[in-house]
């Protein structure tokens, strides 16, 4: 089945250590989204890649970075400068032509030790 | 900034018809959508409609649009148990799909 996943569901992350959120898809989206969602807020977009090898900051980068390699993956890494990390983070896809919405990966929930 | 708005709770009962409604700001608003998100889970498209239209209607789901007032909501037909979640409104200011804009999210309990 086409979809988009996300690993794992809870991570657990000690002060000042990094952590790798991974995002895969098998859709042949050619773009791929990383949101934030906190509670009482609506999603807020941290990185998006458009295509292979390029990427591009959103709203609240600061302290997050991407990687997108391959096509069919966008893994997030957390850094210890996120200094309040705990959150929902949501992987997104789309074909990137602009006439349609996204698809969203399960998501994987944060939480700081 | 541009900004999306829901309230953020809403109640009903089982069989009775749920609206949640949303309200935006920029009247360049392309494409405006509700999502579904369970607990725990991602968020799941519902229906999205076109700013050239007024109305959609999917099963159960009904979408309005007012353009002029800036104004979405989402009437939910006989509600049942399995519709509680929160429902978030999106818009796309352009036809660029990293330009969604999304509300705080309204969280619809649906009693027995």
């Amino acid at each position: 089945d086409g979809g988009i996943t996300q690993s794992p569901k809870y991570l657990f992350r000690k002060e000042g250590q990094n952590v790798t959120l991974s995002c895969e898809q098998n859709l042949n989206h050619d773009a791929m989204y990383w949101y934030r969602q906190d509670p009482g807020q609506g999603l807020r977009l941290i990185y998006y890649s458009q295509i292979v090898n390029d990427f591009q900051k959103g709203d609240i980068a600061e302290g997050y970075s991407v990687s997108r390699e391959k096509k069919e993956s966008f893994p997030l890494t957390v850094t210890s400068a996120q200094k309040n990390p705990t959150a929902f983070y949501l992987c997104a896809s789309s074909t990137g032509t602009g006439q349609e919405t996204q698809y969203f990966g399960p998501g994987t929930r944060l939480l700081v030790l | 900034g541009e900004d999306v708005e829901q309230s953020l709770f809403l109640s009903v009962r089982e069989g009775d018809s749920s609206v949640i409604n949303c309200t935006y700001t920029d009247s360049s608003s392309t494409y405006l959508y509700w999502y579904k998100q369970e607990p725990g889970a991602g968020l799941q498209l519902l229906t999205y409609i076109f700013s050239n239209m007024d109305m959609k209607q999917d099963q159960r789901l009904t979408v309005l649009l007012n353009k002029k007032d800036k104004h979405l909501s989402l009437r939910i037909a006989d509600t049942q148990t399995g519709d509680s979640a929160i429902y978030f409104c999106a818009e796309s200011i352009n036809l660029v799909d990293n330009d969604m804009r999304f509300g705080a999210g309204t969280r619809l309990t649906v009693k027995p």
